[in-house]
């Protein structure tokens, strides 16, 4: 019930195509979702968050979609650049009536972007 | 404004000695998570401090893993006698407020590998 499954694991993308990469999620209580960004050697960066309230979130390139009757979240990129190439994280926590504020990583899609 | 901050950097350690893992976290945060990721995978949550206190620990290994956040200082990853096994990226995210909403902001890791 704690996972966060992410897919697919790599994925290569033209110079101004879209990127897109998948969560499904299993508990029900989870409230909040954000993506984070990795380059390697660095520690993770937020990208954007959505909240279960809104379907849709855009941030410049960056779009979260949420399906919450499938349990399902995305991220498309678009316009995918070079420097966007890194790996992605997605990840879900617990905000209101619990204890804790630990955030549930999937296992990442390392993304590259080809010139 | 400093981001989180980390050190070292690197750690090299060999079978059975101690590891000390140090976190700085943001100015006016006080809410301070610990988290590990293995080679290829995603971020594990180990244990979650606010100033003085274990708030979750529900991640971290039974034996030879502590942590702790004093009144003064930065939070410590302590791995005591440490194995193989352990060798990971230790990530340190910091929060400022504990109602749930806030953003967590993540270091640049520490590399501990054990020889």
């Amino acid at each position: 019930q704690q996972q966060v499954k992410q897919s697919p694991q790599s994925l290569i993308v033209q110079k101004g195509g879209i990127s897109i990469i998948n969560c499904a999620y299993e508990n029900t209580a989870f409230d909040y979702f954000p993506w984070y960004q990795q380059f390697p050697g660095k520690g993770p960066a937020l990208l954007i968050a959505i909240r279960p309230d809104v379907s849709e979130k855009k941030e410049g390139r960056f779009t979260i979609s949420f399906n919450k009757s499938a349990k399902q979240f995305s991220l498309h990129i678009m316009d995918s650049q070079p420097g966007d190439s890194a790996t992605y994280f997605c990840a879900a926590k617990r905000e209101y009536g619990g204890a804790t504020n630990k955030l549930i990583f999937g296992t990442g899609t390392l993304l590259a972007v080809q010139p | 404004n400093a981001g989180v901050m980390q050190n070292p950097r690197h750690l090299v350690r060999r079978r059975g000695q101690e590891a000390r893992l140090r976190c700085s976290p943001m100015k006016g945060h006080s809410h301070v998570y610990w988290y590990r990721q293995l080679p290829e995978e995603g971020l594990k949550f180990m244990v979650y401090l606010q100033k003085e206190n274990i708030i979750d620990e529900s991640g971290m290994p039974k034996e030879r893993f502590s942590a702790e956040f004093p009144k003064e200082g930065p939070s410590i990853l302590r791995i005591q006698q440490v194995v193989r096994g352990d060798s990971a990226a230790y990530f340190c995210a910091s929060s400022p407020l504990t109602s749930g909403q806030e953003t967590q902001y993540f270091g640049p890791g520490t590399r501990l590998l054990v020889l």
